[in-house]
């Protein structure tokens, strides 16, 4: 059935290590979104893709590097340049389109340590 | 800046009674609101939403209102159950032009007490 997968749920890194964070969808949505979730802050925008090849900036994109090379993936990738990786990532798909009113479908998230 | 706030970081409510979550926002671009449901360690899940050109919308036990003048929505729950006990966040983006992106509120975490 469709839905959209994050992997894995839990994920631990050493300081200093570039680390990967899986998003698949098989929604055929085309616009695809990362976000960290922090204690008392909410859910917080770091990248977005409207397109397959062509992605933007979110709020906190610092740190950070994506790829959108198929419409069904949307791999997060936290660097070493990230100063608090350890956070809650979640990735989201919705559809795409002029008028079109709908709501952005969750993974489950991946809860990122870095020790 | 922030553009949707939440300002209630919590509300505790007894079981069959009514839940109300507020939510604000500043940015008059905002055309359709949403909220979302959230359980610790999982994702969100879709509760409800309205477009801009509505002010009420109802799904079950669940009503969203929609003050445009005053940039301020609500979230209704009635009769609030122990289930309902969860993180509650509003969010919001304009429908035009090519940008879906949402923003989120901070969450309001609501226990509902049996």
């Amino acid at each position: 059935d469709g839905g959209i997968t994050q992997s894995p749920k839990y994920l631990f890194r050493k300081e200093g290590q570039n680390v990967t964070l899986s998003c698949e969808q098989n929604l055929n949505h085309d616009a695809m979104y990362w976000y960290r979730q922090d204690p008392g802050q909410g859910l917080r925008l770091i990248y977005y893709s409207q397109i397959v090849n062509d992605f933007q900036k979110g709020d906190i994109a610092e740190g950070y590097s994506v790829s959108r090379e198929k419409k069904e993936s949307f791999p997060l990738t936290v660097t070493s340049a990230q100063k608090n990786p350890t956070a809650f990532y979640l990735c989201a798909s919705q559809p795409r389109g002029h008028q079109v009113n709908t709501e952005a479908f969750f993974g489950q998230g991946t809860r990122l340590t870095v020790v | 800046d922030q553009q949707v706030k939440q300002n209630s970081p919590s509300l505790s409510v007894q079981e069959g009674r009514i839940s109300i979550l507020n939510c604000d926002y500043t940015n008059s671009m905002f055309d359709y609101f949403l909220w979302y449901k959230k359980y610790p360690a999982e994702g969100p899940t879709f509760l409800i939403s309205i477009s801009s050109i509505k002010d009420k919308n109802e799904d079950g036990r669940f009503t969203v209102f929609l003050n445009k003048s005053a940039k301020h929505l609500s979230l209704h729950i009635v009769p609030s159950q122990p289930g309902d006990s969860a993180v509650y966040f509003c969010a919001a983006r304009t429908s035009g032009g090519s940008n879906y992106k949402l923003t989120f509120g901070k969450g309001t975490l609501l226990t509902v007490n049996p």
